[in-house]
């Protein structure tokens, strides 16, 4: 089946640094969605993309549809003690039966 | 507005137990999946329905899980009987809008950590 490939397993980073995530596929998809999950809860949505190429900000975050359709790039600028949580990349491919497969995750640490 | 609604948050049972997890969708919401969350496998789909309807449980480990959808605003998944190997935390998550199976804009639930010994 898909696979999706985040690493390292996890980060740990100083507040106030910026730090990116990438995420990579098998296969060619034509979603990519970025999740974070806090301790205890479920993954909430970050920023979703539908284009190949796309480069897309909610606040301090900023995430990209790779080129080729294989990858996908999250970044988070400024750091602070709040984005301390794990990371999942998730996307679909072509097709009508696709299904939304998610990545293993990042585990972020930051630093005060 | 309330997000997905799922209970219990935390089950602990004992082998060969029967285990009900409940999930109440966003209103308005036309889709519901089930998801299984471990260390080992990360985020796995286990089915999902469209208008109340399974459209694939391709995901469902094996014959000892079963899940239902009798209306838009609640859903079930039953695990009979339990294994100390699907302790895990099980979320459910809900979208809407045209179906593509997809489930782009996924909605998930606080989970239900399950604890089988």
């Amino acid at each position: 089946g898909q696979q999706l490939n985040q690493s390292p397993q996890s980060m740990f980073i100083q507040e106030g640094e910026d730090v990116s995530m990438n995420c990579t596929s098998s296969s060619i998809f034509n979603t990519w969605l970025w999740y974070k999950q806090d301790p205890g809860e479920g993954p909430v949505l970050l920023i979703a993309l539908y284009k190949a190429g796309e480069l897309t900000s909610n606040g301090r975050l900023t995430a990209q549809f790779g080129i080729t359709r294989k990858d996908s790039f999250l970044n988070i600028s400024a750091s602070i003690p709040s984005d301390v949580g794990i990371y999942f990349c998730a996307g679909s491919s072509p097709g009508a039966n696709s299904k939304l497969t998610f990545g293993k995750g990042i585990t972020l640490s930051v630093r005060p | 507005d309330a997000g997905v609604i799922q209970s219990p948050r935390h089950e602990v049972t004992e082998m060969g137990q029967e285990v009900t997890l409940r999930c109440k969708p966003i209103s308005g919401h036309n889709s519901l999946f089930w998801y299984r969350q471990t260390m080992m496998r990360g985020l796995e789909l286990l089915i999902y329905f469209n208008n109340n309807v399974p459209i694939d449980d391709s995901g469902m480990p094996e014959d000892r899980f079963s899940a239902k959808m009798p209306n838009a605003s609640f859903s079930t998944l039953k695990i009979q009987p339990s294994e100390p190997r699907d302790s895990a935390v099980y979320f459910c998550a809900s979208s809407w809008g045209p179906f593509t199976g997809r489930g782009e804009k996924l909605f998930f639930g606080s989970g239900t950590q399950l604890s089988v010994l």
